[in-house]
């Protein structure tokens, strides 16, 4: 099992360029999280996905939009990248949402200039 | 409003010696309680799940909750610098069906 996994491991972006970060999980989850993780902020919540055909808005929504691809996928996009978005981003998935434990992707670092 | 507290650090302390991590959280009513490795530069790695009062043993690691006083608590015995990372405690806030609340994490370092 590889668990969760992500791409890319790194990318750099200029000002306005958009991208998208890929996530997969194969542990048969239900739901799927994005998260970004800056100094000294902790792991913030940008949007997740409860079960399959649906998507919430979590504490940092603002500047990214989320595809629920199907069961195993959850892709993150940025439209029109910032250099506020420069951080670390985890996905992570989860049996349910709630009460179970996460198990977290490798991660993305991206650089916006 | 959900919080997860936790102290920044850092956390020195030296080999062989028991580390004490603390986290407090908001809701009285919180049912589960996780806490995670994080190594600088890598992601967040599952350590230890706990779901009822007492403490909970896992090799050297020792959780312990106190829903009345509403704190969990990561014991690491005969630390080792491997140990050295930032610890993060994960906590499901009601209702039941929205994601953990992480503390922004306590940085731990032991020092040999």
């Amino acid at each position: 099992n590889a668990g969760v996994t992500q791409t890319p491991k790194f990318q750099v972006l200029k000002t306005g360029q958009s991208m998208t970060l890929q996530c997969a999980q194969d542990m048969n989850h239900n739901s799927m999280y994005w998260y970004r993780q800056d100094p000294g902020m902790g792991l913030r919540l940008i949007y997740y996905s409860a079960s399959e055909g649906t998507t919430d808005k979590g504490e940092v929504p603002n500047g990214y939009n989320v595809s629920r691809l199907n069961k195993r996928e959850f892709s993150l996009r940025l439209e029109s990248a910032a250099p506020s978005q420069t951080s670390v981003y985890f996905c992570a998935s989860s049996e349910a949402p709630g009460p179970y434990e996460q198990y977290f992707g490798p991660g993305t670092r991206l650089t916006v200039t | 409003q959900k919080e997860v507290e936790q102290n920044s650090g850092p956390l020195s302390v030296p080999e062989g010696a028991i580390a004490s991590l603390n986290c407090t959280y908001s809701d009285r009513v919180s049912q589960s309680f996780f806490w995670y490795r994080q190594y600088s530069g890598k992601s967040p790695e599952l350590i230890m799940s706990i779901y009822s009062n007492g403490d909970k043993e896992d090799g050297r690691f020792t959780a312990q909750l106190n829903k009345a006083s509403q704190y969990v608590s990561l014991l690491i015995r005969d630390s080792q610098p491997s140990d050295s990372a930032t610890y993060l405690c994960a906590v499901n806030i009601p209702p039941g069906n929205t994601p953990l609340v992480f503390g922004k994490g306590t940085r731990l370092s032991v020092i040999a």
